[in-house]
């Protein structure tokens, strides 16, 4: 089945860092990926969609200069978090969709990045 | 704006129960609706999709019903076990548009 690979699954890092985590399709190709953040005991909340070869589409209130989207394969989009303070400390998910499948077909997600920033 | 409600937000039982898990959406124009398991500290595992042609799905002791119109949809699970234990979300997919949008969540746990 297809599967979405998500590294690193936990970091830890200073704030005034960046840190990037990458999201693979490992046995499809994907023309578009979704970045979810959850806070603790809540929902998913899409961040962005990602979409390869152009520029991501951020949700309203998501910073895009904070939350830096790279598509560049149809197996790849990378998620980098910019300056990173404590109050970005989120687990971070992201989805893709294969290239030929249609509304009907399921999203395959990853199994998500612990982000802590202290 | 879509907004989706997940009802119980927490439920406890024992072993062996039927259980039903419902969600509400406010928008009913949708292509499909998924249900997906996690795990804690985990990534997302697809249960069952519903199409919005579809009334429901079934998987082993899972099946997922949908009523549209109503904006409603529930999963039902038989016979639980202490593997079921898990935070379970409902997802409609608007029309257009692969942004599901998530519900609440509900946390189930199942006892031995």
């Amino acid at each position: 089945g297809a599967v979405v690979s998500q590294h690193p699954s936990w970091v830890i890092c200073k704030s005034g860092t960046s840190v990037k985590i990458e999201c693979r399709s490992l046995d499809f190709q994907a023309t578009t990926m979704f970045w979810y953040r959850q806070f603790p005991k809540q929902s998913l909340m899409l961040m962005a969609t990602s979409n390869e070869g152009s520029k991501a589409t951020y949700e309203q209130g998501v910073e895009k200069d904070k939350f830096l989207i790279n598509h560049a394969s149809l197996t790849l989009s990378t998620l980098t978090v910019t300056s990173a303070h404590p109050e970005d400390s989120s687990f971070y998910i992201c989805s893709a969709r294969e290239v030929l499948s249609t509304y009907n077909s399921p999203l395959h997600f990853g199994n998500g990045t612990r982000l802590t920033v202290t | 704006k879509q907004e989706v409600t997940q009802i119980p937000a927490a439920l406890s039982v024992p072993e062996g129960e039927n259980l039903v898990l419902n969600c509400s959406f406010t928008d009913s124009a949708i292509y499909n609706l998924q249900w997906f398991r996690q795990d804690p500290g985990k990534g997302l595992t697809s249960l069952l999709l519903i199409q919005s042609s579809q009334r429901e799905q079934t998987s082993g002791r899972l099946n997922a019903s949908l009523d549209k119109s109503s904006g409603r949809s529930t999963l039902y699970i038989a016979a639980s076990q202490p593997g079921d234990s898990a935070t379970y979300l409902c997802a409609p997919a608007p029309l257009g548009t692969y942004k599901y949008i998530f519900g609440t969540g509900t946390r189930l746990k199942v006892l031995a």
